[in-house]
């Protein structure tokens, strides 16, 4: 396996405008992860999936952020109006399943899309 | 918000030295894990520890944990140059499916 997919691996986009983060996640992972990386936050949890569901979006910042997975192979995280402080390093992650209460095994990661908003 | 804190925030060493890092985090656990990430590249993982567990080795890695204290530790044994990157702790809460929270990590640089 390829490992997690992402693209593209750099955005620079103007303000205002809808901007499309994709992940593959590897094959088999049933848990799907969206971070966001600053200095100044460090690495933030987004949101996750379980099986394609959205299990937890309360890491969401705002209504101007939307993320899917229509499909195991697939997510997208969209950002619309985006802003300048949106600009980040944006990581997809994916883990296999757990064994229900004891927790996930490792989280394998992409490279990122480093987001830049002008 | 985030599970863990780590400390301390930045860590300069000489090759050959031992590296400690720690993390605190705030609720119960089923596991904590540890990852290492070099600059402009994604998050790898280096060593899962369950909460039932107190030590674990792997290779010059070793972590702990004190659940009690809500405290783990990473120790780098015998540095290299190549240790030279971000070490983050992550949680995952207990009863919260797989969620998955980063530590704001350490910056780790092993001067040759």
């Amino acid at each position: 396996d390829a490992g997690v997919i992402q693209s593209p691996r750099h955005e620079v986009t103007e303000m205002g405008q809808e901007v499309t983060l994709r992940c593959k996640p590897i094959s088999g992972h049933d848990y799907l992860f969206w971070y966001r990386q600053t200095m100044m936050r460090g690495l933030e949890l987004l949101i996750y999936f379980n099986n394609n569901v959205p299990i937890d979006d309360s890491g969401m910042p705002e209504d101007r952020f939307s993320a899917k997975m229509p499909n195991a192979s697939f997510s997208t995280l969209k950002i619309q109006p985006s802003e300048p402080r949106d600009s980040a390093v944006y990581f997809c992650a994916s883990a296999p399943s757990t064994s229900g209460l004891r927790g996930n095994t490792e989280a394998f990661f992409g490279q990122g899309t480093r987001l830049t908003v002008v | 918000s985030q599970q863990g804190e780590e400390d301390p925030q930045a860590l300069s060493i000489q090759e050959g030295e031992n590296a400690t890092m720690n993390c605190s985090y705030k609720t119960s656990i089923n596991n904590l894990q540890w990852y290492r990430q070099n600059s402009g590249r994604g998050l790898v993982h280096l060593i899962l520890i369950r909460s039932n567990e107190r030590e674990k080795h792997s290779g010059r890695l070793r972590v702990t944990l004190d659940t009690s204290k809500k405290s783990s530790s990473l120790l780098i044994t015998a540095s290299r140059a190549a240790d030279t990157a971000s070490y983050f702790c992550a949680t995952a809460p207990y009863n919260q499916g797989g969620k998955l929270i980063f530590g704001q990590g350490t910056e780790l640089s092993v001067k040759p």
